[in-house]
This record gives C-alpha cells, sequence and structure tokens, in this order.
C-alpha cells in the first residue's frame, strides 16, 4: 500500500512568485487536505477536497488555491507569495468525505520565500 | 471558535521515565480528539483517537490517552519512555459528526527529548 507522497520536497521562490505543490493520495482514499505547518506551530488546515470539490476552507486568503484531480491527487497553489508563506505543507488522505477525521499524512513540501 | 492548548513547550525525560503530555481544548461540544506524533523530517503520525465511550483509550507504541470532559482534557501518557519516542507532540481536535470537512485544530505541539 502506497502512503501520501508529496513533492517536491524542498524549494525556494522569491516574495510574488507563484508556487505549485502536488499531493498523491494513499491507495483507496478519495478526500484530500492540506495543511501549512509554520516553524514551532501546530498545522493549520488550509483546504480539503472531496470528489474533485473544494468542501471546506480555512483562514486563508484566495491566493490559495487547489486542485483535485480523478485519480484524486492534488495540487496547492499559492499565488503572490510573501514571507509569511514560508513554512511546511502537509497533504493528508482520508478514506471518504464521511470519515472519523483520523487523516495520513504526506512528509510535506517545505517552502522558503525569500 | 475551537482551539487546543499544549501547556507544555518542550519535555525532558529520561528513558524508562513514565511521561504525561498535557492537551486542553476549547470546543462547543465534545470534539473527536487525536494525538499526532512527528520525527524531524517526517509527516505526522496518528498515535491514537477519541470518538466516544471508554475515556481511556490506547494506541500504537504504548501510549494512552485519558478524555477528561469535566476539565476539558486529553492526556497523553506513557509508562516507559523509550529513546525512539523523542519526537514533536500535536493533540488535535475535530468536528464530532461525519459528513464535513475533516478539519482538524492542532495545539502548538510539545517537543519531548528523551536523556540516555
Amino acid at each position: 500500500e502506497t502512503g501520501v507522497t508529496q513533492s517536491p520536497t524542498h524549494l525556494i521562490k522569491t516574495r510574488g512568485q507563484q508556487v505549485t505543490l502536488r499531493c498523491s493520495s494513499q491507495s483507496g482514499h478519495n478526500t484530500v487536505s492540506w495543511y501549512q505547518q509554520a516553524l514551532g506551530q501546530g498545522p493549520q488546515f488550509i483546504f480539503q477536497y472531496y470528489r474533485e470539490e473544494e468542501n471546506g476552507r480555512g483562514n486563508f486568503p484566495p491566493r490559495f488555491s487547489g486542485l483535485q484531480f480523478p485519480n484524486y491527487s492534488s495540487e496547492l497553489n499559492v499565488n503572490a507569495l510573501e514571507l509569511d508563506d514560508s513554512a511546511l505543507y502537509l497533504c493528508a488522505s482520508s478514506p471518504g468525505q464521511a470519515n472519523t477525521g483520523e487523516l495520513f499524512f504526506g512528509e510535506g513540501s517545505r517552502l522558503t520565500v525569500l | 471558535a475551537q482551539s487546543v492548548t499544549q501547556p507544555d513547550i518542550h519535555i525532558t525525560v529520561s528513558e524508562g521515565a513514565s511521561l504525561e503530555l498535557r492537551c486542553n481544548y476549547s470546543y462547543g461540544a465534545t470534539p473527536y480528539l487525536f494525538w499526532y506524533v512527528q520525527s524531524p523530517g517526517q509527516g505526522l503520525q496518528l498515535l491514537l483517537k477519541y470518538f466516544s465511550g471508554d475515556t481511556l483509550v490506547q494506541g500504537i507504541k504504548g501510549f494512552e490517552a485519558e478524555f477528561k470532559r469535566s476539565q476539558s482534557s486529553f492526556n497523553l501518557r506513557k509508562p516507559s519512555v523509550h529513546w525512539s519516542d523523542a519526537a514533536e507532540y500535536f493533540c488535535a481536535v475535530g468536528p464530532p459528526f461525519s459528513g464535513s470537512a475533516r478539519q482538524l485544530t492542532f495545539g502548538s505541539g510539545t517537543q519531548l527529548t528523551v536523556l540516555p
């Protein structure tokens, strides 16, 4: 069984640029969530996708957007990068929308904005 | 709004000693409760979860947690710590019903150091 995989693992961008992060969900999981983990903090919920639709969003501005594809993989896009966007971005998958909240996390993509 | 407080930023224990990590939450109803562990360079791994029923729950790696409704707490315990337990531990809460976005609210974490 393949777990959640994310790419790239590390990347460096400059302020104002755009970034795309990718996530492959665990086999059999059709729900993907994205979390932002700033240094020294716990993860914060960005949004969740189920059957290619966003069905929940945290307190993040519209420049954070996403996609989910028919194979349940997902992308997180961030436009107009700011210094505060520097963080570890975690993708998590789960086996269905109506699940109890047990999430399976990838190892994350560490974004540095200069 | 919901919140999770982990009052201990950093805890140091000796190998073989007992461990208790504290977690308090604020939520409109009794939420679903979770403990996750994060090792350096790794994603988060679920240790245990509480939905309902028995307030003492057992998890992986010998961990257990006790839900106390009156104290809004969900403390994590282990009777004898191993060096491999050194990691960061996160308490999290989620909506107590299915059919909605599984938005978890995490605490800021407790870093555990284990001395030989």
